[in-house]
């Protein structure tokens, strides 16, 4: 259980284009989901936390009018990178909080990651 | 403010052997949880081991262990018996029992030399 789907897992786009990236939790509803970025050979950075039913938060620094975020239903966030350009190029992961749905707590607090995209903007 | 340190760039080791990664942190919170997640070539983050704060009793899972020394604010990684499979990005992760956010280190590289 607990499964993060990504879609697409890789993209390739002209620079001025809008690519928008689709997170799935398969088999729980997740309240709460997550989007990072990550840098060749760096950590994970936060970009944004997507709440069910209402914005998001931005992390400092984060274009919020650049990266749209719409968690429209329990199971799906999306992240829509607008006019991308070459420095939007990265590896874009989002992660889901686990609800349990006995009891609608949050499981052990865990995060669990979908498979990532990479986004090259040529 | 949260943080999560790991001073070891890279690190490699025999297979078969065992190999301890560190990982120190900074809170002034009380309730936490704390993780190792494993990333290999493929990208995907995978959880290792979780500890909470509030157990005194190290977190074992199968070859995995941690070291969890409240006080001194570190939570090493022991990975016994190293496999081939065990070669990849590890990022130690802080979150507070209240909070969403998830704090990373920078990571390790492991390599496992056959």
């Amino acid at each position: 259980g607990a499964v993060v789907s990504q879609h697409p897992s890789r993209v390739i786009c002209k620079s001025g284009t809008s690519v928008k990236i689709e997170c799935r939790s398969l088999d729980f509803q997740a309240t709460t989901m997550f989007w990072y970025r990550q840098f060749p050979k760096q950590s994970l950075m936060l970009m944004a936390t997507s709440n069910e039913g209402s914005k998001a938060t931005y992390e400092q620094g984060v274009e919020k009018d650049k990266f749209l975020i719409n968690h429209a239903s329990l199971t799906l966030s999306t992240l829509t990178v607008t006019s991308a350009h070459p420095e939007d190029s990265s590896f874009y992961i989002c992660s889901a909080r686990v609800v349990d749905r006995r009891t609608n707590n949050h499981h052990y607090n865990e995060q669990f990651f979908g498979p990532g995209t990479r986004l090259t903007v040529l | 403010a949260q943080t999560v340190t790991q001073s070891q760039p890279e690190m490699s080791v025999q297979e078969a052997e065992t190999v301890t990664l560190s990982c120190t942190y900074d809170t002034s919170e009380s309730n936490y949880y704390l993780f190792w997640y494993k990333q290999p070539p493929s990208r995907q983050m995978i959880l290792v081991i979780r500890q909470e704060a509030y157990k005194q009793q190290n977190a074992t899972e199968n070859r995995f262990s941690v070291n969890f020394q409240k006080a001194a604010k570190s939570f090493s990684l022991k990975i016994s018996d190293s496999q081939l499979g065990d070669t990849a990005m590890y990022f130690c992760a802080f979150m507070i029992d209240t909070g969403n956010q998830f704090y990373f280190g920078t990571g390790t590289s492991l390599t496992v030399i056959p």
